[in-house]
């Protein structure tokens, strides 16, 4: 069976300071990498994805995220986070041609910015 | 893209009697699907929402739990049937336009509190 492990629960982090959150799943077969956000009092919104290609993928608000396939990691990096990115993180997972499946997803990652 | 509306928003219900949650998107949808969020927890698929057939399951959730119908393909609905205080979660449909696409948008979701 799948599964997605976000290592770290809860961060805190200054603005400014540089982000990394790591992901790691566990999939039968070539997959799709996601890592969605969901703001305070809003609902999920997808931050970026990995489909095939370049595993350097970008996303919305300055966020990237690689995909490494030996490591079986999709870790999500900002260089510099600010006080908006205060936000639940979660990293999720299917299989390709995987529109007719639903996701895998992690624990979520609870990141607060610091002023 | 897709927007996702669901209703109600939050609802706090008796044991023992049953909710029916709305999902409707602007748009017509090869697929859409239904999650659980519990208290603390990551998102768990419940099941896929199938356009005139029966919806697929996942394990862990029947079907005399949690009935689920799409008559069209821009509706479905979710009712949580025989309630316990253990179904308190936050209910959540998601929905990919296209089954080639793979991205999921999700609704705002159904916070439900069984008392």
């Amino acid at each position: 069976a799948q599964s997605v492990s976000q290592h770290n629960h809860h961060v805190i982090l200054s603005e400014a300071a540089s982000l990394e959150l790591g992901c790691n799943y566990s999939y039968g077969g070539t997959v799709n990498l996601f890592w969605y956000v969901q703001y305070p009092g809003q609902h999920l919104q997808l931050l970026l994805k990995y489909f095939s290609g370049d595993p350097l993928v970008k996303g919305i608000k300055g966020f990237e995220a690689e995909f490494i396939k030996s490591k079986f990691s999709f870790n999500l990096r900002k260089p510099s986070v600010q006080w908006s990115d205060t936000a639940e993180y979660f990293c999720a997972v299917n299989g390709v041609g995987g529109g007719a499946d639903g996701l895998t997803f992690g624990k979520g990652t609870h990141l607060i910015i610091q002023p | 893209s897709a927007v996702i509306s669901q209703k109600p928003s939050r609802d706090i219900c008796q044991r023992g009697t049953s909710l029916t949650i709305q999902c409707q998107v602007d748009s017509q949808v090869t697929m859409m699907f239904w999650y659980r969020q519990q208290p603390g927890q990551s998102l768990t698929l419940i099941a896929t929402a199938n356009q005139g057939s029966e919806a697929t399951y996942e394990s862990g959730f029947v079907i005399d739990k949690f009935p689920i119908s799409r008559p069209n393909l821009t509706f479905s609905t979710l009712t949580v049937s025989n309630m316990s205080p253990e179904d308190s979660s936050i209910y959540l449909c998601s929905a990919t336009p296209g089954a080639r696409e793979g991205i999921q948008y999700f609704g705002a979701g159904t916070r439900l509190s069984v008392l």
